[in-house]
């Protein structure tokens, strides 16, 4: 599994609140990524890191913001969370000698905003 | 930039029976192709990538896909299913020249259902 963890697993919140998604991984990774899953979008890729305080966009990053303070986590925030976030999330990371963008994931977190 | 179509959102097919769940991409470049699946629940799982060599590859579970770079597709097989390779597939391409950066773009998914 490759080490990873994503907390919390599952969350229900509200609108408007903000909301932390966590990855933490245990392999001392340099590249890490959020998606998320929608049905009839797939995966698309929110933010990604490759290395600490090293960050850029994905395709789908309004809205979303990320932090990695060191190298086993990457956070993702919601400032302020609306109805459209609502989505699976998964965490992925890379090997670093691979340059192919294969990915090993977690297990997803699964948000609700009401 | 990259893109991946699963033409088809869903494909039932009885227990034994053979499969084939469709993937096409459009690339400008040479590209990597890689096929996951995801149990229900579950985060997703490496079936089987194409890297370079023999256009055949073979994966996890029996499965296999051909890459034809002339019909720039990466079409997933299995001669005969179970019921538990429900789940659902995601076909997926990064730039073969993209390096430190490169990134994996996802196709839609097909949801494989067997039925008894």
């Amino acid at each position: 599994d490759a080490g990873i963890t994503q907390s919390p697993r599952h969350k229900v919140t509200e609108t408007g609140t903000p909301v932390t998604l966590r990855c933490h991984q245990t392999e001392n990774h340099r590249y890490m990524y959020w998606y998320r899953q929608d049905p009839g979008h797939g995966l698309r890729l929110i933010h990604y890191s490759y290395g600490v305080k090293d960050t850029d966009k994905g395709e789908v990053s309004d809205g979303y913001s990320v932090s990695r303070s060191k190298t086993e986590d990457f956070l993702l925030t919601l400032e302020s969370a609306t109805s459209s976030q609502t989505s699976v999330y998964f965490c992925a990371i890379r090997l670093a000698a691979s340059n192919t963008g294969e990915l090993f994931f977690g297990e997803g977190s699964r948000l609700t905003v009401l | 930039a990259q893109s991946v179509t699963q033409l088809d959102s869903q494909v039932p097919v009885f227990e034994e029976a053979p499969v084939e769940l469709r993937c096409n991409y459009s690339s400008s470049v040479s590209v990597y192709l890689f096929w996951y699946v995801q149990y229900p629940n579950q985060g997703l799982q490496l079936l089987l990538k194409y890297l370079s060599g023999s256009t055949l590859v073979k994966g996890i579970n029996g499965f296999e896909a051909e890459f034809n770079k002339s019909q720039t597709s990466f079409h997933l097989r299995k001669p005969s299913v179970h019921i538990s390779d429900t789940a659902e597939y995601f076909c997926a391409v990064s730039d073969m020249s993209g390096g430190a950066t490169n990134k994996l773009i996802f196709g839609t998914g097909t949801l494989l259902a067997v039925q008894p």
